[in-house]
């Protein structure tokens, strides 16, 4: 089984900042796939980015990026330039390679933005 | 397009009695979830269908839980009889294809409080 970990139950940052939120997850998996999705506080969950795990490269998404470092099973997401609607719960998720499985998520973290 | 249409948004009911929710995935959409998140934790998946086949209900609690996608399209998920436990947010989910990683599109969810 799958689990995904994320540290930080909550952080605040002041607007045009930067923020990092942290994940890490235990897999005996080789072939998978890593997401972060935003709920707003209107629950609707978004993806904001996605990772394949047999790729090298990180992911980017306009201010979004990820640092996903596969041999430590660490995969954070980076906000450049932080907006005040970005202010939502974030959860990281991971999916076993054909999506067998669903989506196993993290607890999440609360990101507040702050004028 | 429109997103994956859900209801009831919200729903309040006592102990012992029933309650049902309704999803309507994306157009074309074959794969459809239904996931459980519980206040202050990320969703967990209960049920996962593969047009009208459900492939992965191994977290459903079926002594109380019970689904259906009649036709591979719209998805209805019972509980009978409902439980304090049960308060949670269900959400549905739907993805274009089976065995290829697809990117999972939420619905706004139904929010169950029993009482």
């Amino acid at each position: 089984a799958q689990t995904v970990t994320q540290s930080q139950p909550e952080m605040s940052v002041q607007e045009a900042e930067t923020v990092t939120l942290s994940c890490t997850y235990d897999t005996s998996e080789n072939n998978y796939y890593l997401f972060w999705y935003k709920q707003p506080p209107s629950r609707q969950m978004i993806l904001v980015i996605r990772q394949e795990a047999y790729k090298q490269q990180n992911a980017t998404e306009n201010r979004f990026s990820v640092n996903f470092q596969k041999a430590a099973k660490s995969f954070s997401l980076k906000i450049s330039d932080s907006q005040l609607g970005d202010t939502a719960m974030y959860f990281c998720a991971f999916m076993r390679g054909g999506g067998a499985d669903g989506l196993t998520f993290g607890k999440g973290t609360h990101l507040i933005i702050q004028p | 397009e429109a997103g994956v249409v859900q209801s009831p948004r919200y729903k309040i009911i006592e102990k012992k009695q029933p309650v049902a929710f309704w999803c309507n995935p994306i157009s074309g959409h074959n794969t459809l979830y239904w996931y459980r998140q519980n206040l202050g934790q990320g969703p967990e998946l209960l049920i996962r269908y593969e047009n009208e086949e459900a492939v992965d209900d191994s977290q459903l609690p079926k002594d109380r839980f019970s689904a259906e996608r009649l036709k591979g399209v719209d998805s209805t998920l019972k509980i009978q009889p409902a439980e304090l436990g049960d308060s949670a947010v269900y959400l549905c989910a739907s993805s274009p294809r089976r065995g290829i990683w697809e990117t999972q599109y939420f619905g706004p969810g139904t929010r169950l409080l029993v009482l």
